[in-house]
C-alpha cells in the first residue's frame, strides 16, 4: 500500500525559506521508473506542477521557479525535500507531493493529504 | 510550456445527465495526458491515464478519449458522488501542466 505524508510549517513570513518533506511508504525511490512530484494549488485555485525527482536522481523543476527551487531525496528514509525560497504571499496554497512511476503510466497515481502553507508576517 | 484549457469551467448537471469536459493542449502531448478528479479539502485522485486508460478501482461511468491536442472526460451518468471538480494534466513535457479545472455542480 503506497502513501505518502507531506510535513513543514504551516506558517512562514515573507523572504523565508520554506521546507517541506515528504515521507513515503509502499515504495522505493532506487526502484526504476520512480518519481515523487510536489504540486501545489492556493486557495480556490487551480494545480500547479512544481518539481520532481527521479530514482536516478534526475531532477525536473517549473521554470518559472526553478531559481527558488531545490528537490532531494534521502532514499535510505524514504523521504523528499522541497526548498523554497523567497517565500511571498502569493505563495500560499496547499503543498501536495505524489508518486508516479514512468515504468507503468507516469501519472501522478498516489497522492498525498496535502500540507497548506499561509506566508504572512 | 505547454498551457492546458479545459472547457468549460463550470458545468450544472442532473443526476444521470452524460457530461462532457474537454481539454485542449497548446501542442501535440500525444497521449500523456490524465485527468483527475478533486473535492473540496482533499487531493485529487487519479482517474484517467494515457488518456483513455481507465485508472484501477474507477467506476466505468468515467472514459477519456483524444490525442494529439484535443481530449475529453466523459461520465456516461453522472452519479451524486461525482459533483466535485476535474482537471487534466499533460505529462508529455516538462514542465508538466493542469488545465484550470471544471466545477461540475448540481443543477
Amino acid at each position: 500500500q503506497i502513501t505518502l505524508k507531506e510535513s513543514g510549517p504551516t506558517l512562514v513570513k515573507p523572504t523565508q525559506t520554506l521546507t517541506l518533506t515528504c515521507t513515503f511508504s509502499g515504495f522505493s525511490l532506487s526502484t526504476s521508473g520512480v518519481g515523487v512530484g510536489w504540486i501545489r494549488q492556493p486557495p480556490g485555485k487551480a494545480l500547479e506542477w512544481l518539481a520532481l525527482i527521479y530514482w536516478d536522481d534526475d531532477k525536473r523543476y517549473s521554470p518559472s521557479l526553478k531559481s527558488r527551487l531545490t528537490i532531494t531525496k534521502d532514499t535510505s528514509k524514504n523521504q523528499v525535500v522541497l526548498t523554497m525560497t523567497n517565500m511571498d504571499p502569493v505563495d500560499t496554497a496547499t503543498y501536495y507531493c505524489a508518486h508516479s512511476d514512468y515504468g507503468d503510466h507516469g501519472a501522478f497515481d498516489y497522492w498525498g493529504q496535502g500540507t497548506l502553507v499561509t506566508v504572512s508576517s | 510550456d505547454i498551457q492546458m484549457t479545459q472547457s468549460p469551467s463550470t458545468l450544472s448537471a442532473s443526476v444521470g445527465d452524460r457530461v462532457t469536459i474537454t481539454c485542449r493542449a497548446s501542442q501535440s502531448i500525444s497521449s500523456w495526458l490524465a485527468w483527475y478528479q478533486q473535492k473540496p479539502g482533499k487531493a485529487p485522485k487519479l482517474l484517467i491515464y494515457k488518456a483513455s486508460s481507465l485508472e484501477s478501482g474507477v467506476p466505468s461511468r468515467f472514459s477519456g478519449s483524444g490525442s494529439g491536442t484535443e481530449f475529453t472526460l466523459t461520465i456516461s451518468s453522472l452519479q451524486p458522488d461525482d459533483f466535485a471538480t476535474y482537471y487534466c494534466q499533460q505529462y508529455n513535457s516538462y514542465p508538466s501542466t493542469f488545465g484550470g479545472g471544471t466545477k461540475v455542480e448540481i443543477k
